[in-house]
């Protein structure tokens, strides 16, 4: 199984600014996935990443909000971009393995927006 | 497009006893079914998936699943829980086919074992 890990585990932000996430994966993979997970709810995906193209975003998110980096098969960055307290929850990164039909979380990261 | 629901919320129990926890779905395609454990302050791990084959699966930690295609029912069951059990559980759905694999989960269940 892959594994994956988060940068940073945790941080605490002010509104209005903007944070960067991480994920870096110990093996290339073609697809990631960026989930937001709301204080006490499930997982609501924000958009896959593939290497070489642009993220695919689902309904409710935009580039300028979340945009995406995606420089190769290993390493993926989530921008949370001028953030509000509605923005504070754990952001977590996604890797599948087609082969085996799954799909590896990272850690997470827990955001807080004050 | 898919859906899942996990009807109970919070499920106490006490150690030892046995624990079910439900899941239903609605697609309109056949589909690949997974359980995820949350344990406090950690990211998602894989319980079990259903992909194809028997209908009975079974996981880590000596949980296990069946597949009902007739109920679109995916519950999860454990016949002697213990309090390392207590942690949040997510069952969750994805195409097998299709240009990308993005998973649906269900709304959670919180199930918490009692001394």
């Amino acid at each position: 199984s892959a594994v994956i890990s988060q940068k940073p585990s945790r941080d605490i932000c002010q509104r209005g600014t903007s944070l960067t996430i991480q994920c870096q994966v110990d093996s290339q993979v073609t697809m990631m996935f960026w989930y937001r997970q709301q204080p006490g709810q499930s997982l609501t995906l924000i958009a896959t990443a593939n290497q070489g193209s642009e993220a695919t975003y689902e309904s409710g998110f935009v580039i300028d909000k979340f945009p995406i980096s995606r420089p190769n098969l290993t390493f993926s960055t989530l921008t949370v971009s001028n953030m509000s307290p509605e923005d504070s929850s754990i952001y977590l990164c996604s890797v599948e393995d087609g082969d085996r039909g799954e799909q590896y979380f990272g850690p997470g990261t827990r955001l807080t927006v004050t | 497009a898919q859906s899942v629901t996990q009807l109970d919320s919070q499920v106490p129990v006490f150690e030892e006893a046995p624990v079910e926890l439900r899941c239903n779905y609605s697609s309109s395609v056949s589909v690949y079914l997974f359980w995820y454990v949350q344990y406090p302050n950690q990211g998602l791990q894989l319980l079990l998936k259903y992909l194809s084959g028997s209908t009975l699966v079974k996981g880590i930690n000596g949980f296990e699943a069946e597949f009902n295609k007739s109920q679109t029912s995916f519950h999860l069951r454990k016949p002697s829980v213990h309090i390392s059990d207590t942690a949040e559980y997510f069952c969750a759905v994805d195409p097998p086919s299709g240009s990308a694999r993005q998973l649906t989960f269900g709304s959670g269940t919180q199930l918490t074992v009692l001394p």
